[in-house]
């Protein structure tokens, strides 16, 4: 059955603080993995990945993903209080099919 | 505005009523998704169209549900019979090509509360 686990399922950290979020697979035919940030309402993309070992990078956010090991990790360096969120791993497969993950909420204090 | 609009934003709604979800996604965008979000969970895919195609639909997707997109352009979603089990978040999404080349563009949400 193909799935996606994501790891932690919530977190909690200070500011300034390091976080590491895991997402695994298990797809037919993977074509792309996705990170997502969702806050109050909409998911909001943060990255696209298809490659594996090559490392995306926006500001404090960055993620790399090992196609070998099926899986993906979401760094994020000296957290703020607004990066508060739950972060979302989506796997796309086959033709059109996109798989979440259920997420890990991550809350950051102040 | 230029993302994807969904309406409206709450409905409250007795069990065994009838509700309509509407989105209108970035005009230039010709697949359109849907999918429900419950608490602490990641999005569940419900069905997918392009253009004016409904091309899939998930195991999820009862009788009681049917979506259209009649001109390839805005969808509704229509829950018939509704249950508290439907209580959910709504999400549409759309994208230009294949989502999983491209990634989604997602709406704000509809929240359904049944009770």
């Amino acid at each position: 059955e193909d799935k996606v686990v994501q790891s932690p399922l919530s977190l909690v950290v200070h500011e300034g603080d390091t976080v590491t979020l895991n997402c695994s697979y298990e797809v037919t035919n993977f074509r792309s993995l996705l990170w997502y940030k969702q806050e109050k309402k909409a998911p909001t993309f943060l990255f696209m990945l298809t490659s594996s070992g090559i490392e995306k990078k926006s500001g404090r956010l960055s993620s790399i993903l090992d196609k070998k090991e099926l899986s993906s990790i979401l760094n994020i360096t000296a957290t703020q209080t607004g990066d508060s969120a739950i972060y979302l791993c989506a796997v796309g497969y086959n033709n059109n099919d996109m798989r979440f993950g259920a997420g890990t909420r991550l809350t950051v204090k102040p | 505005d230029t993302g994807v609009s969904q309406n409206p934003r709450h409905k409250i709604t007795k069990r065994g009523q009838n509700v309509t979800f509407r989105c209108d996604p970035i005009s230039e965008h010709n697949r359109l998704y849907w999918y429900r979000q419950t608490l602490g969970q990641g999005p569940e895919f419900l069905t997918y169209f392009q253009n004016e195609a409904q091309l899939e639909k998930s195991r999820l997707l009862s009788d009681r549900f049917s979506a259209e997109r009649p001109k390839g352009s805005f969808s509704t979603l229509e829950i018939q019979r509704t249950e508290q089990g439907d209580s959910a978040m709504y999400l549409c999404a759309s994208s230009f090509r294949q989502a999983s080349n491209y990634g989604y563009t997602f709406g704000s949400g509809t929240r359904l509360t049944v009770v």
